[in-house]
């Protein structure tokens, strides 16, 4: 987990309204990722970003935004939660493109009501 | 549909033995990576194998990619309670940049 952290580490929250996750890292890589974990479905991709400010979507990205407007912060947006959100959610890094090794944070434990 | 697919997704075995989890993909890559979770933490990156290697090790960790059968596997040799986490498999989706995850295989060490 070094060189990486994610904020807040566990929220509770109710349906319909906005939540925002945060990513930060300190070691400058270019390439950082959203994923949610739920059992069943193993590690899914929500958002990636390629450099501050360009952005593109993953497998499982309805309702949720992303937003990068400086290399080390990463922010996961859910506009209004749903219970379907409940989630544990996982920031990621790496140097290079999506084959490159991955690193990953702690993890947000997410529960909507 | 996931990319990559472990099997067993539970393998309980007592300390000191072998454990082999397998992984199996479906399109052309050009590496597949192992990687570990320990509970309630985040996935820890264990090894890369690339496209035109066939075996790799690292440590009691063994990784092996028969590229035919579109398959991998990572073998732990004299497991210690400490290797007790979920073991994934991923693998980049050809052209784009990211990567896809099996749903990973849970394992147990008893002492």
């Amino acid at each position: 987990d070094a060189g990486i952290t994610q904020s807040p580490r566990h929220k509770v929250t109710e349906t319909g309204t906005p939540v925002t996750l945060r990513c930060h890292q300190t070691e400058n890589h270019r390439y950082m990722y959203w994923y949610r974990q739920d059992p069943g479905h193993g590690l899914r991709l929500i958002h990636y970003s390629y450099g501050v400010k360009d952005t593109d979507k993953g497998e499982v990205s309805d309702g949720y935004s992303v937003s990068r407007s400086k290399t080390e912060d990463f922010l996961l947006t859910l506009e209004s939660a749903t219970s379907s959100q409940t989630s544990v959610y996982f920031c990621a890094i790496s140097v290079l493109a999506g084959g490159d090794e991955q690193f990953f944070g702690p993890g947000t434990r997410l529960t909507v009501l | 549909s996931q990319q990559g697919e472990e099997d067993p997704q539970a393998l309980s075995i007592q300390e000191g033995e072998n454990a082999t989890m397998n992984c199996s993909y479906k399109t052309s890559i050009n590496n597949l990576q192992w990687y570990r979770q320990n509970s309630g933490r985040g996935l820890v990156h264990l090894i890369l194998i690339r496209s035109n290697e066939r075996e790799k090790h690292s440590g009691r960790l063994r990784v092996t990619l028969d590229t035919s059968k579109k398959s991998s596997s990572l073998l732990i040799t004299a497991s210690r309670a400490a290797d007790t986490a979920s073991y994934f498999c991923a693998t980049p989706l050809q052209g784009a940049q990211k990567l896809v995850f099996g749903q990973g295989t849970r394992l147990t060490i008893n002492p």
